[in-house]
């Protein structure tokens, strides 16, 4: 069946500018993270959403970022007024239930987003 | 405070030989341990996951070891080929914690040569 999937695949933008980013997790799946890996970098945990549970914003960086989850399924990451340190890949990844009881984490390709 | 630690930060071995990956962490209460290997320009891919009552678990070539009182994981490597050139994550899943129960090591990225 379909993985996960994420668009753009690549996205340039100029710093102040507003960005999303997509997510489509696998069908049925109840978890969706949200991760940032930078360059030669280890995954950053930014966000977790969890069935129709308030989401874990505990690892967004600022104001200036946030994430949205519509119908429990696709996922939008927004960042706003963009920094050049916004640049970075931005994974996603869901679960079929919350990934601290066993169960397996599927991620995406990532969209690389290059703010210049 | 919740750590995952892996040793090396890089490896580079040559195509047939075997290698050994470790993983210590620091985490409670413990709920699983994962291996994922990442390819460079993509997603993580699992390897294995272990719960506590398991010593070791395999999936192909890679052997993965738990030592849940020391606190310590392996990742082995058998006969290493071109295709295991990528980072390998050790993630450890902690019950009731944020991040969404799950805490990630840097990676150790393994280059295998001809």
């Amino acid at each position: 069946g379909a993985g996960v999937s994420q668009s753009p695949s690549n996205k340039v933008t100029e710093k102040g500018k507003d960005v999303e980013l997509r997510c489509d997790p696998i069908s049925g799946h109840t978890a969706l993270y949200w991760y940032r890996q930078s360059l030669g970098q280890g995954l950053e945990f930014l966000i977790y959403f969890q069935g129709n549970s308030a989401p874990d914003k505990s690892g967004l960086p600022s104001d200036r970022f946030s994430a949205e989850r519509t119908g429990g399924s696709v996922s939008t990451l927004t960042i706003q007024r963009t920094q050049q340190e916004d640049s970075a890949v931005y994974l996603c990844a869901s679960s079929l239930g919350q990934a601290g009881g066993s169960y397996e984490q599927y991620f995406g390709p990532g969209t690389r987003l290059t703010v210049t | 405070k919740n750590q995952v630690e892996q040793s090396p930060q890089s490896l580079i071995i040559l195509e047939g030989k075997n290698c050994t990956l470790q993983c210590n962490y620091t985490v409670s209460p413990f709920s699983n341990l994962r291996w994922y290997k990442q390819d460079t320009g993509r997603g993580p891919v699992s390897l294995t996951i272990m719960t506590f009552s398991e010593n070791t678990k395999s999936n192909g070539r890679y052997t993965a070891t738990l030592d849940a009182d020391t606190k310590q994981s392996s990742l082995h490597i058998t006969a290493s080929q071109l295709s295991d050139s990528a980072s390998y994550i050790c993630v450890v899943s902690v019950y009731g914690g944020s991040q969404g129960n799950l805490i990630f090591g840097k990676g150790t990225k393994l280059s295998v040569k001809p």
